[in-house]
């Protein structure tokens, strides 16, 4: 099963919008409405952002959302701001009743 | 406060055995799955399997099966992860995570342990 496909660094200014990108196979996030993403601070344990493709976890800010199309799935993030700076990754649940992770993506807030 | 809570650090040499364990409180451990992923040095997340801890049923990623066991004991409230013969490359950050829903129609891990960190050197 191979890693899904995230850009490694993405940028942005605090105030303005990103979005992350997240591309997969028929096989994972063609098939399943499961993708998901996390945050992840330097030696901090993941925190869950989205879920269900488009879901927000109570406690969660709506400046994080979530959409796909088709193979891929995207992660925006509005408003940025510093404490948004973090390492983000996707995951989707597989036909080969697995799981798989994307290869992170650093977002720098300049 | 639901919650998982991990082992702490290991140091070992190749070839050793090794299990680290998550244990669950604040919520019916027995009623959802616990997930285990794998983050190496400097690198990403990689996830390694999953228990259902009710009925101790197992899924490995291909990359993991038969190198590693992922057990449970839903008495105590304790997931496992062991080794029977570690590798350097072994090496990394583990973590556990419970799945949000076992029914099928969502998907997500919600809650995570902080991490157990595995050193194997010789």
């Amino acid at each position: 099963q191979s890693a899904l496909t995230q850009p490694a660094s993405v940028s942005g200014s605090p105030g303005q919008s990103i979005t992350i990108s997240c591309t997969g196979t028929r096989s994972d996030i063609g098939l399943y409405n499961f993708v998901s993403w996390f945050q992840q601070h330097p030696d901090k344990a993941p925190k869950l952002l989205i879920y269900d493709v488009t879901k927000r976890p109570s406690g969660i800010s709506a400046r994080f959302s979530g959409s796909k199309s088709g193979n891929t799935a995207s992660l925006t993030i509005s408003g940025l701001q510093a404490e948004d700076e973090a390492d983000y990754y996707c995951s989707s649940y597989t036909n080969s009743v697995t799981w798989v992770f994307g290869g992170g993506t650093k977002l720098t807030v300049l | 406060e639901m919650q998982l809570v991990q082992s702490g650090a290991e140091v070992k040499k190749p070839g050793e055995s090794l299990r680290i364990s998550c244990e669950g409180s604040g919520y019916s451990f027995s009623s959802y799955y616990i997930t285990w992923v794998r983050q190496m040095p400097g690198k990403g997340l990689e996830w390694v399997g999953r228990i259902d801890p009710g009925d101790s049923y197992t899924n490995y990623s291909p990359s993991f099966q038969g190198h590693v066991t992922i057990s449970a004991d839903k008495s105590i409230s304790t997931a496992y992860l062991q080794w029977t013969s570690l590798k350097a490359s072994d090496t990394a950050m583990y973590y556990c995570a419970r799945h949000l829903d076992n029914t099928g129609y969502h998907d997500g891990f919600d809650i995570w342990g902080q991490g157990t960190p595995v050193t194997v050197s010789s």
